[in-house]
Protein backbone atom coordinates (compact mmCIF):
# COMPACT_ATOMS: atom_id res chain seq x y z
CA UNK A 1 0.00 0.00 0.00
CA UNK A 2 0.81 3.72 -0.61
CA UNK A 3 2.23 5.73 1.92
CA UNK A 4 0.89 9.04 2.80
CA UNK A 5 1.80 12.20 4.36
CA UNK A 6 0.25 14.62 6.43
CA UNK A 7 0.81 17.89 8.33
CA UNK A 8 1.63 17.21 11.89
CA UNK A 9 -0.61 19.68 13.03
CA UNK A 10 -3.29 22.28 12.38
CA UNK A 11 -5.39 25.33 13.98
CA UNK A 12 -8.82 25.96 12.58
CA UNK A 13 -11.54 28.58 14.17
CA UNK A 14 -15.07 27.33 14.84
CA UNK A 15 -17.19 28.32 12.55
CA UNK A 16 -14.87 28.06 9.41
CA UNK A 17 -14.00 25.22 7.00
CA UNK A 18 -11.20 23.22 7.88
CA UNK A 19 -9.09 22.06 4.98
CA UNK A 20 -6.52 18.80 5.54
CA UNK A 21 -4.32 17.88 2.99
CA UNK A 22 -2.72 14.66 2.20
CA UNK A 23 0.06 13.64 -0.40
CA UNK A 24 -0.43 10.01 -2.18
CA UNK A 25 2.53 10.67 -4.74
CA UNK A 26 2.84 6.62 -5.15
CA UNK A 27 -0.53 5.98 -5.30
CA UNK A 28 -1.47 3.10 -7.81
CA UNK A 29 -4.61 2.98 -10.44
CA UNK A 30 -6.80 0.83 -8.04
CA UNK A 31 -5.74 2.23 -4.73
CA UNK A 32 -8.90 4.32 -2.92
CA UNK A 33 -8.00 7.20 -0.24
CA UNK A 34 -9.96 6.71 2.95
CA UNK A 35 -10.28 9.47 5.78
CA UNK A 36 -10.25 8.41 9.25
CA UNK A 37 -10.46 10.21 12.83
CA UNK A 38 -9.97 9.80 16.16
CA UNK A 39 -11.12 11.76 19.10
CA UNK A 40 -9.12 11.08 22.10
CA UNK A 41 -8.37 7.52 22.69
CA UNK A 42 -11.66 6.28 21.12
CA UNK A 43 -11.24 3.95 17.96
CA UNK A 44 -11.00 5.90 14.28
CA UNK A 45 -13.72 6.79 12.91
CA UNK A 46 -14.01 6.37 9.38
CA UNK A 47 -15.24 9.57 7.75
CA UNK A 48 -15.01 9.73 3.54
CA UNK A 49 -13.19 7.39 0.76
CA UNK A 50 -13.23 7.97 -2.77
CA UNK A 51 -11.14 6.88 -6.11
CA UNK A 52 -10.90 9.95 -8.50
CA UNK A 53 -14.06 11.89 -7.96
CA UNK A 54 -14.57 14.26 -5.72
CA UNK A 55 -16.78 12.90 -2.65
CA UNK A 56 -19.40 14.48 -0.31
CA UNK A 57 -21.21 13.33 2.47
CA UNK A 58 -23.35 14.28 5.71
CA UNK A 59 -19.64 14.77 7.31
CA UNK A 60 -17.60 16.19 5.47
CA UNK A 61 -15.86 16.30 1.38
CA UNK A 62 -12.96 14.76 -0.06
CA UNK A 63 -11.10 16.41 -3.13
CA UNK A 64 -8.82 14.16 -4.90
CA UNK A 65 -6.04 16.06 -7.74
CA UNK A 66 -6.79 15.16 -11.26
CA UNK A 67 -3.25 12.80 -10.80
CA UNK A 68 -4.74 11.68 -7.80
CA UNK A 69 -1.40 12.53 -5.87
CA UNK A 70 -3.12 14.17 -3.04
CA UNK A 71 -5.98 14.93 -1.58
CA UNK A 72 -7.65 17.24 0.63
CA UNK A 73 -10.60 16.78 3.30
CA UNK A 74 -12.71 19.71 3.53
CA UNK A 75 -15.09 19.89 7.01
CA UNK A 76 -17.14 22.64 6.15
CA UNK A 77 -18.02 24.11 9.24
CA UNK A 78 -15.70 22.97 12.20
CA UNK A 79 -16.83 22.63 15.30
CA UNK A 80 -14.98 22.51 18.55
CA UNK A 81 -16.38 18.39 18.34
CA UNK A 82 -14.26 18.08 14.86
CA UNK A 83 -10.85 18.55 17.45
CA UNK A 84 -9.40 15.07 16.66
CA UNK A 85 -6.74 13.59 14.94
CA UNK A 86 -7.54 12.77 11.18
CA UNK A 87 -5.55 9.81 9.05
CA UNK A 88 -5.60 10.08 5.48
CA UNK A 89 -4.94 5.90 4.19
CA UNK A 90 -4.86 4.98 0.63
CA UNK A 91 -5.05 0.87 -0.03
CA UNK A 92 -6.65 -1.14 -2.82
CA UNK A 93 -10.55 -1.18 -2.71
CA UNK A 94 -10.95 -5.16 -2.94
CA UNK A 95 -7.65 -6.43 -1.51
CA UNK A 96 -7.63 -7.36 2.48
CA UNK A 97 -3.76 -6.76 2.55
CA UNK A 98 -1.98 -4.06 4.66
CA UNK A 99 -3.36 -0.75 6.10
CA UNK A 100 -0.99 1.28 7.48
CA UNK A 101 -2.26 4.71 9.12
CA UNK A 102 0.70 7.16 9.65
CA UNK A 103 1.27 9.92 12.22
CA UNK A 104 -1.93 11.89 11.15
CA UNK A 105 -3.02 15.34 11.19
CA UNK A 106 -3.76 16.50 14.68
CA UNK A 107 -6.55 19.29 14.12
CA UNK A 108 -7.22 21.74 16.64
CA UNK A 109 -10.77 23.78 16.50
CA UNK A 110 -10.54 27.07 18.59
CA UNK A 111 -13.34 29.33 19.84
CA UNK B 1 -25.40 -5.85 15.74
CA UNK B 2 -22.44 -5.06 18.64
CA UNK B 3 -20.06 -4.65 15.72
CA UNK B 4 -16.21 -5.39 16.67
CA UNK B 5 -15.75 -6.25 20.38
CA UNK B 6 -12.72 -6.68 22.34
CA UNK B 7 -12.12 -7.82 25.88
CA UNK B 8 -10.37 -7.27 27.77
CA UNK B 9 -10.59 -3.69 28.08
CA UNK B 10 -7.99 -3.09 30.67
CA UNK B 11 -5.21 -5.05 31.96
CA UNK B 12 -2.03 -5.03 34.04
CA UNK B 13 0.76 -7.43 33.50
CA UNK B 14 3.88 -7.97 35.49
CA UNK B 15 7.35 -8.44 32.69
CA UNK B 16 7.05 -11.75 31.80
CA UNK B 17 3.44 -12.82 32.11
CA UNK B 18 1.62 -13.74 29.29
CA UNK B 19 -1.98 -12.87 28.17
CA UNK B 20 -4.75 -12.83 24.89
CA UNK B 21 -6.52 -9.93 24.16
CA UNK B 22 -9.87 -11.28 22.21
CA UNK B 23 -11.49 -9.74 19.16
CA UNK B 24 -14.42 -10.38 17.78
CA UNK B 25 -16.87 -9.39 14.90
CA UNK B 26 -20.51 -9.86 13.99
CA UNK B 27 -20.55 -8.45 10.45
CA UNK B 28 -19.50 -11.43 8.41
CA UNK B 29 -16.04 -9.36 7.43
CA UNK B 30 -13.11 -11.01 5.68
CA UNK B 31 -9.90 -8.86 6.57
CA UNK B 32 -9.06 -8.08 10.43
CA UNK B 33 -6.25 -6.02 11.75
CA UNK B 34 -4.91 -5.51 15.33
CA UNK B 35 -2.83 -2.10 16.02
CA UNK B 36 -1.51 -0.86 18.80
CA UNK B 37 -1.26 3.11 19.91
CA UNK B 38 1.20 4.78 22.18
CA UNK B 39 0.53 7.79 23.87
CA UNK B 40 0.72 10.90 21.84
CA UNK B 41 1.70 8.35 18.64
CA UNK B 42 -0.42 7.18 15.65
CA UNK B 43 -1.60 3.30 14.79
CA UNK B 44 0.70 0.68 14.02
CA UNK B 45 0.02 -2.49 12.57
CA UNK B 46 0.97 -5.16 14.87
CA UNK B 47 -0.60 -8.39 12.31
CA UNK B 48 -3.53 -8.91 10.27
CA UNK B 49 -5.57 -11.34 8.46
CA UNK B 50 -6.91 -11.12 4.89
CA UNK B 51 -9.28 -13.82 5.46
CA UNK B 52 -9.92 -16.98 7.47
CA UNK B 53 -7.01 -19.28 8.09
CA UNK B 54 -4.37 -16.32 6.78
CA UNK B 55 -2.38 -13.91 8.79
CA UNK B 56 0.45 -11.71 8.48
CA UNK B 57 3.14 -9.38 9.92
CA UNK B 58 2.05 -5.63 10.16
CA UNK B 59 4.84 -2.96 10.85
CA UNK B 60 5.51 -4.20 14.67
CA UNK B 61 5.14 -7.82 14.89
CA UNK B 62 7.24 -8.78 17.29
CA UNK B 63 6.82 -9.78 20.83
CA UNK B 64 3.29 -10.98 19.41
CA UNK B 65 1.14 -13.95 17.78
CA UNK B 66 -1.87 -13.89 16.63
CA UNK B 67 -4.80 -16.69 15.83
CA UNK B 68 -7.38 -16.39 13.41
CA UNK B 69 -9.58 -18.87 15.15
CA UNK B 70 -12.41 -18.48 12.54
CA UNK B 71 -14.26 -15.48 10.43
CA UNK B 72 -15.44 -14.13 13.56
CA UNK B 73 -12.23 -14.43 15.82
CA UNK B 74 -8.94 -12.90 15.83
CA UNK B 75 -7.16 -12.99 19.17
CA UNK B 76 -3.29 -11.83 20.16
CA UNK B 77 -1.24 -13.49 22.32
CA UNK B 78 1.69 -11.84 24.08
CA UNK B 79 3.82 -14.83 25.74
CA UNK B 80 6.35 -12.78 27.24
CA UNK B 81 4.86 -9.10 28.24
CA UNK B 82 7.79 -6.37 28.31
CA UNK B 83 7.08 -2.86 29.54
CA UNK B 84 7.58 -1.85 26.18
CA UNK B 85 4.06 -3.47 25.35
CA UNK B 86 2.51 -0.97 27.59
CA UNK B 87 -0.19 0.30 24.86
CA UNK B 88 -3.44 1.01 23.37
CA UNK B 89 -3.96 -1.87 21.40
CA UNK B 90 -6.98 -1.40 18.71
CA UNK B 91 -8.82 -4.79 16.64
CA UNK B 92 -10.42 -3.87 13.35
CA UNK B 93 -12.51 -5.52 10.52
CA UNK B 94 -13.23 -4.74 7.21
CA UNK B 95 -15.47 -5.87 4.36
CA UNK B 96 -13.57 -6.15 1.39
CA UNK B 97 -16.99 -6.82 -0.68
CA UNK B 98 -18.35 -3.23 0.91
CA UNK B 99 -17.79 0.44 0.99
CA UNK B 100 -14.51 -0.04 2.54
CA UNK B 101 -15.36 1.26 6.00
CA UNK B 102 -12.69 -0.38 8.37
CA UNK B 103 -14.83 -0.90 11.96
CA UNK B 104 -13.01 -0.47 15.01
CA UNK B 105 -12.97 -1.77 18.58
CA UNK B 106 -13.19 0.35 21.34
CA UNK B 107 -9.32 -0.43 22.88
CA UNK B 108 -8.07 -2.76 25.01
CA UNK B 109 -5.61 -0.69 27.62
CA UNK B 110 -2.47 -2.86 28.74
CA UNK B 111 0.09 -1.45 31.12
CA UNK B 112 3.19 -3.93 31.91
CA UNK B 113 5.08 -3.30 34.76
Amino acid sequence: DAKTTQPTSMDCAEGRAANLPCNHSTISGNEYVYWYRQIHSQGPQYIIHGLKNNETNEMASLIITEDRKSSTLILPHATLRDTAVYYCIVRSYNQGGKLIFGQGTELSVKP
Amino acid sequence: NAGVTQTPKFQVLKTGQSMTLQCAQDMNHNSMYWYRQDPGMGLRLIYYSASEGTTDKGEVPNGYNVSRLNKREFSLRLESAAPSQTSVYFCASWAMEDTGELFFGEGSRLTVL
